[in-house]
């Protein structure tokens, strides 16, 4: 079975800088897809960034970019010039890329901006 | 084009009343995923479906919980008989159906058992 362990409960971060938040996860496919999601104090969940398994490149969107070590099984979220509306639960995921796509959670790891 | 739609957004049920769910999918989405979240907790894969079709329902208690996705309509996530280990928050997430697609997640509903 898959399993995705983030090992941060909480992390806090001053405004405009950088935080790392961790993540791994224990999978035998060797296809497969990686998420983080955000979970602001509305509890919307919102997609933050994808990586797919087969890409070697890590994936970028705009403040936020990942750290994808595949042997490892590692994948980390880079949130740079952090801002207040950064602050929320962050979730890393995981999905199999083939047949459907039952996404499995990690526990969550709240990140606190500090003016 | 309107995202994933859940109501209601909160709802209070007593204990031994039964709660409905509903989850409107994206538009062009045939896929749909229900999952709980527990206090503190990350979410948890309960079902999913397709139109008219269970898929998967290996993370759905055995009792209590029913899911349904009909040919027209919303799906549907029925708990019977509620009780207070049933307070959650249940999202609901649809997708297109083809393979390699993101999942995308509505609102949630929280319920709240008395």
């Amino acid at each position: 079975a898959q399993t995705v362990t983030q090992s941060q409960p909480e992390m806090s971060v001053q405004e405009a800088e950088t935080v790392t938040l961790s993540c791994t996860y224990d999978t035998s496919e060797s296809d497969y897809y990686l998420f983080w999601y955000k979970q602001p104090p509305s509890r919307q969940m919102i997609l933050v960034i994808r990586q797919e398994a087969y890409k070697q490149q890590n994936a970028t969107e705009n403040r936020f970019s990942v750290n994808f070590q595949k042997a490892a099984k590692s994948f980390s979220l880079k949130i740079s010039d952090s801002q207040l509306g950064d602050a929320a639960m962050y979730f890393c995921a995981y999905t199999f890329s083939g047949g459907y796509q039952k996404v499995t959670f990690g526990t969550g790891t709240k990140l606190q901006v500090i003016p | 084009n309107a995202g994933v739609m859940q109501n209601p957004r909160h709802l209070v049920r007593r204990r031994g009343q039964e709660a409905r769910l509903r989850c409107s999918p994206m538009k062009g989405h045939s896929h749909v995923y229900w999952y709980r979240q527990l206090p503190e907790e990350g979410l948890k894969f309960m079902v999913y479906l397709q139109k008219e079709n269970i898929i998967d329902e290996s993370g759905m208690p055995k009792e209590r919980f029913s899911a349904e996705f009909p040919k027209e309509g919303p799906s549907i996530l029925r708990i019977q008989q509620v009780v207070r280990g049933d307070s959650a928050a249940y999202f609901c997430a649809s997708s297109p159906g083809t393979q390699q697609e993101t999942q995308y997640f509505g609102p949630g509903t929280r319920l709240l058992v008395l």
